[in-house]
């Protein structure tokens, strides 16, 4: 069955620093996704991208943030300056249609020191 | 993708009994709803979703049923399993955005033998 992919599963980085999260999503899917879940709260949404065109973002996806799709399968999260509130787990999802039946990565879990 | 540490709701149910996990929701006008599972240390799994068109819709050993008068979701599981143990969100589409899913805080659901 195919599924969405992340890598890496466990970024460490110090404040002030720029990471880029990565993401495959499923091969036919046309909508990509990225959501985050700060450990003990709610997974909350932060940006929607279709057709290499972002289609909603959330009052979290600030200048410090950018989604790219560099190529056919892969879809990037870049922060720019990292804060040590940006530590959280970091989901990837695609769904074929949009919104319907989003499926989700594993994530990858960022710790900001 | 966990979250502990988080106060949830707890359900507990023996092996072999049905599951009801109950969600409300906050926008009347929403029309679409997804029931997501999250085992530890993992992404969130889709379920089962629903259109605000329906009342109920049954998948393998789950079913949905929403109640758009109360605001009111639930999620049925047949003859829980040791595996059916896991965290269990309902995510909600608000009218008016694209792709935007709304997660709720998530109730915990635990087997026992």
């Amino acid at each position: 069955e195919p599924e969405v992919t992340q890598t890496p599963s466990h970024q460490v980085t110090q404040m002030g620093q720029e990471v880029i999260l990565r993401c495959v999503p499923i091969s036919n899917h046309l909508y990509f996704y990225w959501y985050r879940q700060i450990l003990g709260q709610k997974v909350e949404f932060l940006v929607s991208f279709y057709n290499n065109e972002i289609s909603e973002k959330s009052e979290i996806f600030d200048d410090q943030f950018s989604v790219e799709r560099p190529d056919g399968s892969n879809f990037t999260l870049k922060i720019r300056s990292t804060k040590l509130e940006d530590s959280a787990m970091y989901f990837c999802a695609s769904s074929r249609t949009d919104p319907w039946a989003q499926y989700f990565g594993p994530g990858t879990r960022l710790t900001v020191l | 993708g966990e979250s502990v540490g988080l106060h949830l709701p707890t359900l507990s149910v023996q092996e072999g009994d049905n599951s009801i996990i109950n969600c409300a929701y906050s926008n009347s006008a929403s029309d679409y709803f997804i029931w997501y599972k999250q085992e530890s240390g993992k992404g969130p799994q889709f379920i089962i979703d629903i259109r605000s068109n329906m009342d109920k819709r049954q998948g393998q050993r789950v079913t949905v049923l929403l109640n758009k008068t109360v605001k009111h979701l639930s999620l049925q599981i047949a003859a829980t399993q040791p595996g059916d143990s896991a965290v269990y969100f309902c995510a909600e589409n608000p009218t008016g955005t694209a792709s935007k899913l709304t997660f709720g805080t998530g109730t915990r659901l635990q087997v026992t033998l």
